[in-house]
């Protein structure tokens, strides 16, 4: 199993510019997860799917924000226009049970808005 | 105040020595408990599980649960060079509710093993 696959690992971008970040989870599972992280906040959950379908997106920080997941194994999120402070480590996970037994992260896309 | 809370540290210690990692939480809700641990520039991989109050043992490790006064640990015996990283509590509520499907993690620790 190659675990989540996240593309692209690095993302540096112009203030303004459309960000697409995707993700590819464990095949057979059906929760995906969206974090962000950053040394000040820490991990911050962004939106959950189950079964492709948006369970909680109370994290989405703005309308500039938004994630799809047109089938199981393919999500993306996508930030527009890009600022400065959108600058994080994105991180993509799946699981099978939702969050009882943990779940598996994906390496992350590094993004850089300048 | 935030739902879970962990000491970022930074915590740095001899080869050899007992680590201790915690986290208080406020939640009721909370049923299931993990350790993660991150190494630089990577995702952040499950190291423990827990479900009840009590002690798990696995290897060099040992994670405990007291619900009672919402508290978690992480023990590391015998500490290594290898095991310098972030390590991250995270918390789930039980089946049912409508916070299950997702974890809610502790800000981390960043631990350091000197040799």
């Amino acid at each position: 199993d190659a675990g989540v696959i996240q593309s692209p690992r690095h993302e540096v971008t112009e203030m303004g510019q459309e960000v697409t970040l995707r993700c590819k989870p464990i095949s057979g599972h059906d929760y995906l997860f969206w974090y962000r992280q950053t040394m000040m906040r820490g991990l911050e959950l962004l939106i959950y799917f189950n079964n492709n379908v948006p369970i909680d997106d109370s994290g989405m920080p703005e309308d500039r924000f938004s994630a799809k997941m047109p089938n199981a194994s393919f999500s993306t999120l996508k930030i527009q226009p890009s600022e400065p402070r959108d600058s994080a480590v994105y991180f993509c996970a799946s699981s099978l049970t939702g969050g009882a037994f943990g779940y598996t992260f994906g390496s992350g896309t590094r993004l850089t808005v300048v | 105040q935030k739902e879970v809370e962990q000491d970022p540290g930074p915590l740095s210690v001899p080869e050899g020595a007992i680590v201790s990692l915690n986290c208080t939480y406020s939640n009721s809700a909370f049923q299931y408990f993990m350790w993660y641990r991150q190494y630089s520039r990577k995702g952040p991989e499950l190291l423990m599980y827990t479900y009840s109050s009590g002690n798990k043992e696995d290897g060099r490790f040992t994670a405990q649960v007291d619900k009672s006064s919402k508290y978690i640990s992480l023990f590391i015996r015998d500490s290594q060079p290898s095991d310098s990283a972030t390590y991250l509590c995270a918390m789930s509520a039980k089946a049912g509710g409508t916070s299950y499907g997702k974890l809610t993690f502790g800000q981390g620790t960043i631990l350091t093993v000197h040799p």
